[in-house]
């Protein structure tokens, strides 16, 4: 089946842009997450998301970072008034619930390729 | 606080040499998941690997195998006979086992480069 898609693939924006960036799960999972991977590092923790509830924003960097999930299928995160700091890859996620779904995939995030966001 | 370090930046082979990744945790959790990922030039995570914490025993997976011990914390991952297909960063990550998912923890990474 289809696995994680995410769009746009690239976005260059001007400094103090609004961003929007776009995240389709794998039909079916329930648990949504975001990430966000600067240039030679590992991915870092954003946002979770069950179905439409946003149960953990702790990684978040600053109120400028938005995510909504608002029918439980399709993410959006959106950065407001971007900085140059904001430039990095943001990877999405998506997973089984424990309880649902296969044992197997339990637990296991599956990512899309991540949208490249550059901020001149 | 949960720490994936993984010590070795980049690492270069000759194809079809044997090459092991290093990975050590910190956890304060008695159980957790520790996971392998693969990404290659196209930017996605591929997903190889996950162990449970009470589950030492090793895997073998074709040419990928990993050694898990919990006496020191560490999950290596070890690729045989390598081939240029395997040249990508490797990432190995850790979370915590509770009643929902949970956030994964990742290391830098290793960018591995097989020459042909």
């Amino acid at each position: 089946g289809a696995g994680v898609s995410q769009s746009p693939r690239y976005k260059v924006a001007k400094r103090g842009q609004d961003v929007a960036l776009r995240c389709d799960p794998i039909s079916g999972h329930v648990s949504l997450f975001w990430y966000q991977q600067a240039l030679g590092q590992g991915p870092e923790f954003l946002t979770y998301f069950q179905n439409e509830a946003q149960l953990d924003k702790s990684g978040l960097p600053s109120d400028r970072f938005f995510a909504e999930r608002p029918e439980g299928s399709v993410s959006t995160l959106k950065i407001q008034r971007t900085q140059q700091e904001d430039s990095a890859v943001y990877l999405c996620a998506s997973s089984w619930e424990p309880g649902t779904g296969s044992l197997w995939d339990k637990n296991i995030q599956y990512f899309g390729a991540g949208t490249r966001l550059s901020v001149l | 606080a949960q720490k994936v370090t993984q010590a070795q930046t980049e690492i270069s082979v000759v194809e079809k040499e044997d090459v092991t990744l290093d990975c050590v945790y910190e956890t304060r959790d008695t159980t957790y998941y520790l996971f392998w990922y693969k990404q290659p030039p196209s930017g996605e995570l591929v997903f190889l690997i996950r162990r449970n914490s009470f589950d030492e025993q090793n895997e073998i997976s074709g040419r990928y195998s990993w050694n898990f011990q919990k006496s020191t914390s560490s999950f290596n991952f070890t690729i045989t006979a390598s081939q240029v297909v395997d040249s990508a960063v490797y990432f190995c990550a850790l979370s915590a086992i509770n009643s929902g998912n949970t956030p994964l923890v990742f290391g830098k990474g290793t960018r591995l480069s097989v020459i042909a």
